[in-house]
């Protein structure tokens, strides 16, 4: 498509359950990455993705975050056992990255999915 | 450690006027910066981005500056309008990694 879809829009989950949040990429697109916007705060970096591969997952909360891109499936973040803190809107962004031939110029740009806001009771 | 400020916090100015939004970064070993808005309760929209080659990048009425040798990148919005109120966020990627640092961003209000 031609918009990052994310998928739910909201998401409620007592503490200690799990959720799952889906992320589609714009078609073409091989880099995937995951946001964490809590309270309107600051983005924090999750992890990125360059197909399927891990790219950086250094603001990963590796103990109950998890992430996955698979070929011809959407990308998903998921967290085991949710705590309260985990209340936050996640955006997923894709991007083509690298020198576009036929534009002449950098496409580097991340495009910024709609986000799915998660509320942990 | 990498990290990204933006000044102001927040803005206010009266429909016309030209403002600039400052945006400085640690380390100047950077692979791109973007510029993004973002309305309340709404995801970002990609307002431009400079790879760390170029000095500077223009849409419409935007036009963002970077100098990597003193860490910093403005973006410059001439003659303001209301619908130009949002928050304006700053995000500098690393060379390195795939990693993107936010600024924590400037509100923006334009009064009409």
């Amino acid at each position: 498509g031609e918009e990052v879809a994310q998928t739910p829009k909201h998401l409620v989950r007592g503490e200690g359950q799990k959720a799952k949040l889906y992320c589609a990429p714009i078609k073409g697109h091989s880099y995937v990455f995951w946001y964490q916007q809590v309270l309107k705060n600051e983005f924090k970096f999750l992890i990125s993705f360059q197909n399927e591969n891990v790219f950086d997952e250094t603001g990963m909360p590796k103990e109950r975050f998890s992430a996955k891109c698979l070929p011809n499936s959407p990308c998903s973040l998921e967290i085991q056992a949710t705590k309260l803190e985990d209340s936050a809107v996640y955006f997923c962004a894709s991007s083509h990255r690298g020198y576009a031939l036929s534009a002449e110029q950098f496409r580097n740009e991340q495009f910024f999915g709609p986000g799915t806001r998660l509320t942990v009771l | 450690k990498q990290e990204v400020t933006q000044i102001p916090a927040a803005l206010s100015v009266p429909e016309g006027e030209n403002l600039v939004l400052n945006c400085s970064f640690t380390d100047s070993a950077i692979y791109n910066l973007q510029w993004f808005r973002q309305d309340p309760g709404k995801g970002l929209t990609s307002l431009l981005l400079i790879q760390s080659s170029q000095r500077e990048q223009t849409s419409g009425r935007l036009n963002a500056s970077l100098d990597k040798s003193s860490g910093r990148s403005t973006l410059y919005i001439a003659a303001s309008q209301p619908g130009d109120s949002a928050t304006y966020l700053c995000a500098v990627e690393w060379t390195g990694g795939f990693k993107t640092i936010f600024g924590a961003g400037t509100r923006l209000f334009v009064k009409a």
